[in-house]
């Protein structure tokens, strides 16, 4: 079956960048997402990339893609306390509705 | 309003019993989903219907039954209560878009925390 993979925790400190790495196994989604959850609440998506693609920048986000290793990255410039939350990322399987989420990484932005 | 509205939020119930927890969007969407989410914050489909169709049912005890009376609603009833149903569980409902990606963009509820004693 599908796996997403990620690691458990990141800590940065305010102004600099954070990197989520994200690992997954379907080579057939055509796109892949970031999702960020904030304490009790739901995920709310925050980009996608088309896997044809290898960067995607939208604003202080950028999306790096290697589809050959099949490796997800989210790079969060001048990361601030606003951005603590878990991060997950997500394939489509097979190119259905059905989304398959990475384990989630928590990440914590000390000032 | 919200978007997508869950209740209750949380849920506090005793092994054995029956519980509903209740969903509604008033995005338009047509497809709609349930997620449910463990103490390790991993996150899991359990089913997904379409325009009230059933279109995913994961390996789900048939204990968890999903209703959509239409489809701005999905429901969840859960019979017979364990201990490992405990988790926050998750409505979800998604645009049918004809420009990709057709899939993928999910508006979550806030969640329902459902606590078995």
């Amino acid at each position: 079956g599908e796996d997403v993979e990620q690691s458990l925790f990141l800590s940065v400190r305010e102004g600099d960048s954070s990197v989520i790495n994200c690992t997954y196994t379907d080579s057939s989604s055509t796109y892949l997402y970031w999702y960020k959850q904030e304490p009790g609440a739901g995920l709310q998506l925050l980009t996608y990339i088309f896997s044809n693609m290898d960067m995607k920048q939208d604003q202080r986000l950028t999306v790096l893609l290697n589809k050959k290793d099949k490796h997800l990255s989210l790079r969060i410039a001048d990361t601030q306390t606003g951005d603590s939350a878990i991060y997950f990322c997500a394939e489509s399987e097979g190119n259905t509705d059905k989304l398959i989420f990475g384990t989630g990484t928590r990440l914590q932005v000390f000032p | 309003d919200t978007a997508v509205s869950q209740t209750p939020k949380y849920l506090v119930t005793q092994m054995g019993n029956d519980k509903s927890i209740k969903c509604e969007q008033n995005l338009g969407h047509d497809t709609m989903y349930w997620y449910k989410q463990d103490s390790k914050k991993f996150l899991k489909i359990m089913f997904s219907y379409n325009n009230k169709e059933l279109i995913i049912n994961e390996t789900v005890p048939n204990r968890f039954s999903p209703k959509s009376p239409d489809k701005a609603h999905l429901n969840l009833h859960i019979n017979s209560l364990e201990l490992g149903d405990s988790a926050v569980y998750f409505c979800a409902s998604s645009p049918r878009i004809e420009m990709p990606p057709r899939w993928g963009k999910l508006f979550f509820g806030s969640g329902t925390q459902l606590s078995v004693l």
